[in-house]
């Protein structure tokens, strides 16, 4: 199985700032990946998929990248709204596989 | 508007059985892949199983293969996910959700699934 890891696994930010959450996959998995947020009590939001395309309806302060190995989620200019857990995920091969998680928390 | 009601969720006991439900609308259920994932209490997500479209192929997390099994009803506009020989481990949240090429833009509020004596 390909495993996903996620850093940091909490992240202490501000209103305002410019975060970044890496995610590594155990192996290569092309652009096979997509971001979720997720609010306490609530299911998973999709933000980015194939690594750097936002979602429809998602804010354009959300962006991705990354390609194989090594992909990032950054939020610039953090909003009230974006303190949550953010998970990576990937469809290259079944079993599809989650990160652990990142928590964005208020500083 | 897309819509996803899971059902079944409750207490059952080590080695027990249950059979959650998810009944879809405001989409062509029978022309979309769906799956089942879930999150233990304070964990992060896992992915379970999936169907397509027509039934024809499942795919399915190796911790849950050959006790969980994944089926639709197309007429009925209808996910189901039958657990068997449940463990205490498999004590989640179950959302049901319908795929677009491996992401999942539309979920379910989810139904919760306690496991224990």
């Amino acid at each position: 199985d390909i495993q996903m890891t996620q850093s940091p696994s909490t992240l202490s930010a501000s209103v305002g700032d410019r975060i970044t959450i890496t995610c590594r996959a155990s192996q290569t998995i092309s652009s096979s990946l997509a971001w979720y947020q997720q609010r306490p009590g609530k299911a998973p939001k999709l933000l980015i998929y194939q690594a750097s395309n936002l979602e429809s309806g998602v804010p354009s302060r959300f962006s991705g990248s990354g390609s194989g190995t090594e992909f990032t989620l950054t939020i610039s200019g953090l909003q009230p709204d974006d303190f949550a857990t953010y998970y990576c995920q990937h469809y290259n091969v079944y079993p599809w596989t989650f990160g652990q998680g990142t928590e964005v928390e208020i500083k | 508007e897309v819509q996803l009601v899971e059902s079944g969720g409750g207490l059952v006991q080590p080695g027990g059985s249950l059979r959650l439900s998810c009944a879809a609308s405001g989409f062509t259920f029978s022309s979309y892949w769906m799956s089942w994932v879930r999150q233990a209490p304070g964990k992060g997500l896992e992915w379970v199983a999936n169907i397509k479209y027509d039934g024809s192929a499942k795919y399915y997390v190796d911790s849950v293969k050959g006790r969980f099994t994944i089926s639709r009803d197309n007429a009925k506009n209808s996910l189901y996910l039958e657990m068997d020989s449940l463990r205490a481990e498999d004590t989640a949240v179950y959302y049901c959700a319908k795929e677009r090429y491996g992401v999942w833009v539309y979920w379910g509020q989810g139904t919760l699934v306690t496991v224990s004596s």
